[in-house]
């Protein structure tokens, strides 16, 4: 069964505005987060975390918000550039276990 | 940075042949995993191993077997393909241990079987 799901499988945005790509979670023992991205025929790449101690994190253009009552998170990116155009894993762990859980990914098209 | 390579970024073997596929990585990780990526699954965890010698049987172990001889070196064996195992295959490690549960991912090898 899915412990971490991405209900979205696309998103288009255009250039210049924001996305907010979503990812829902089921396991309550998961006690940190992260976001990775993925360009064709390379591999995943991360790009920000969050610890459950938080409820946002910031790190230039993106920023990650979790809410643990509603075991969701989200990765906003502001402002959407085409460089951004990739697919976008969520993954989820926790703490002292040597897995992450990750999402089924969302496409991120940027349109110019 | 942390490298992790692969041996192969692209390969097309017949059903039934024997596949090796070896990942290296350069940071002293603790932890080593083989995923797969298919389209509309994400990744799922094949197998992964957290020290030299121990080996983990992740969400999808059938049909696959890993060697891990070395700290550095991470082996994912398909003894018999098939052409249900076609599919990027995606080597990662992380350094181990409680805050230390990132990944590190290779650029992954895409195999094709006929």
């Amino acid at each position: 069964d899915q412990q971490v799901k991405q209900n979205s499988p696309s998103l288009s945005v255009q250039e210049g505005r924001i996305s907010i790509l979503n990812c829902d979670y089921t396991n309550s023992m998961f006690d940190y987060f992260l976001w990775y991205k993925k360009y064709p025929a390379e591999g995943p790449t991360f790009l920000i975390s969050i610890s459950s101690i938080k409820d946002k994190n910031e790190d230039g253009r993106f920023t990650v918000f979790l809410n643990k009552s509603a075991k969701h998170l989200s990765l906003h990116i502001v402002p959407s550039q085409p460089g951004d155009s990739a697919v976008y894993f969520c993954a989820a762990s926790e703490t002292g276990a040597n897995n992450l859980f990750f999402g089924t990914g969302t496409r991120l098209t940027v349109i110019p | 940075d942390v490298k992790v390579t692969q041996s192969s970024r692209y390969l097309v073997k017949r059903t039934g042949e024997k596949v090796f596929l070896e990942c290296v990585q350069d940071m002293d990780h603790e932890n080593m995993f083989w995923y797969r990526q298919d389209p509309g699954l994400g990744l799922r965890l094949i197998y992964f191993s957290y020290d030299v010698k121990m080996k983990e049987k992740g969400d999808i172990p059938e049909g696959y077997s890993v060697s891990r001889e070395k700290k550095e070196r991470f082996s994912l064996i398909l003894e018999s393909t098939s052409t249900n195992q076609t599919s990027m295959y995606l080597c990662a490690s992380s350094l181990g241990g409680i805050g230390n549960e990132k990944l590190f991912f290779g650029s992954g090898t895409q195999l094709s079987v006929l």
